[in-house]
């Protein structure tokens, strides 16, 4: 069965700490995504990348970065947290299958800033 | 630009009602539309799919019609079960604005009680 993993469940920081969500995905797929879930908000596309060392902002990029060094992993980077960013957070990868439904999605982290 | 519209939550329904979650769309050329769910403490998963008008997706009993003449994909199911109990969204992938998004509804909360 296909999986993709993220590290942490729960996850409680300090503001101005620097932060990374980690996301690993066993598929080998070219193009992984990260989201943040709000409440009534749905979800909102951070950052995406379609190969290693390759990245694109989506809707909302600001005030994160992102790191693929490999295939599998691709890496959630808050420079300096802030309490705005607390949210749940989601990692995706997708293979290309017509009609687009080729998403899997991690189970989230919870990310808490104080 | 593309966006998805669904029915605010919560949902409250007793075990063995009809269930509907309206969806509508505005998209820029022929997207893909989706249905996902999210069990509690899980990720997303896909729940159903439609690729071209008059399409029907179908599983577990969920069905979604795509109707292109109203930009609607409405969720249904007949007889809800308590372990329906999730948050759904309803999501577009348009290959004209990039099949390396989805546009995802806010979400609806569903919570069947015995």
């Amino acid at each position: 069965d296909v999986k993709v993993t993220q590290s942490s469940r729960y996850l409680v920081k300090r503001t101005g700490e620097k932060v990374f969500l980690e996301c690993v995905q066993d598929m080998d797929h070219e193009n992984m995504f990260w989201y943040r879930q709000d409440p009534g908000l749905g979800l909102r596309l951070i950052y995406f990348s379609y190969d290693v060392k390759m990245k694109e902002k989506g809707d909302i990029p600001e005030g994160y970065s992102v790191s693929r060094e490999k295939k599998e992993r691709f890496s959630l980077i808050l420079e300096s947290a802030s309490t705005n960013q607390t949210s749940m957070y989601l990692c995706a990868s997708k293979i290309y299958v017509a009609g687009g439904s080729g998403y899997t999605f991690g189970s989230g982290t919870r990310l808490t800033v104080v | 630009g593309d966006s998805v519209t669904q029915m605010e939550g919560p949902v409250t329904l007793s075990e063995e009602a009809f269930l509907t979650i309206n969806c509508t769309y505005t998209a820029t050329g022929y997207p893909s539309l989706f249905w996902y769910v999210q069990y509690p403490g899980e990720g997303l998963q896909l729940l159903l799919k439609a690729t071209k008008a008059d399409d029907k997706g179908s599983n577990k009993g969920f069905e979604a019609t795509y109707r292109k003449e109203t930009t609607s994909f409405h969720l249904e199911k007949g007889s809800v079960q308590v372990s329906d109990s999730a948050v759904y969204f309803c999501a577009l992938s348009d290959p004209q604005t990039g099949a390396n998004n989805l546009f995802f509804g806010t979400g609806t909360r569903l919570t069947v009680i015995p």
